[in-house]
């Protein structure tokens, strides 16, 4: 079946440092591509999003990237503060199913 | 308020009892999905609809159910729940068909002993 593979499933940085999560997925006929973050205890949001038809989207601190032939996304977070600790899950979005990867937990060390 | 609302929140129950949990969104979404989150496993689809009376199964639609005979509401049913269905389950809307942001509700966690 479809896939979305994500890495790493754990991530450290130190404060101020960027992080950076890394998707590849399987089906070519995915054309959407969210990530949510999900802080202990709370439901999945929408951080940032974007369409197979650009190449990368900017939100202040926050960027994803998307390489369609390669079938890579990644998301990039810059100077990285205490609440940027969460869950982030990617996902891909054909028509109708969506595919999320497993998650990464990200730490913001002091 | 803009919303996605799930009951119960917290379930705990035996083997065999069949159960609904109940989802409804007042934005007028026509996309609705149920998942089921457990540790390691991220996020998995179990039944999107994207309509009324239009529903399909995703990845992991075994020993589930669900209807949409409002546009609003999205029930999951689960006829006889097993222990393996343990878990955290969350109701999602959006505008449209999967492109366009989830709305999650606030979860419901359920224990099946």
């Amino acid at each position: 079946g479809e896939n979305v593979e994500q890495h790493p499933s754990t991530l450290s940085v130190q404060e101020g440092d960027s992080a950076v999560i890394k998707c590849t997925y399987s089906d070519s006929a995915s054309n959407y591509f969210p990530w949510y973050k999900q802080e202990l205890g709370k439901r999945p949001q929408l951080i940032i999003d974007i369409r197979s038809n650009v190449g990368e989207k900017k939100d202040q601190r926050i960027a994803v990237t998307l390489n369609k032939t390669a079938k890579h996304f990644s998301l990039h977070i810059t100077e990285t503060q205490p609440e940027d600790s969460a869950v982030y899950f990617c996902a891909a979005v054909g028509d109708d199913k969506i595919i999320f990867g497993k998650g990464t937990r990200l730490h913001i060390l002091p | 308020e803009a919303q996605v609302t799930q009951n119960p929140r917290y379930l705990i129950t035996v083997t065999g009892k069949k159960l609904t949990v109940t989802c409804s969104q007042n934005m007028n979404h026509e996309y609705m999905s149920w998942y089921r989150q457990d540790p390691g496993l991220g996020l998995r689809q179990i039944y999107y609809s994207m309509n009324v009376e239009v529903t399909d199964k995703g990845d992991v639609p075994e020993g589930y159910k669900v209807s949409r005979k409002e546009k609003r509401n999205f029930p999951l049913i689960l006829e006889s729940p097993s222990p393996n269905q343990t878990s955290l389950y969350f109701c999602a809307s959006s505008f449209r068909q999967g492109g366009h942001e989830q709305y999650f509700g606030p979860g419901t966690r359920l224990t099946v002993t």
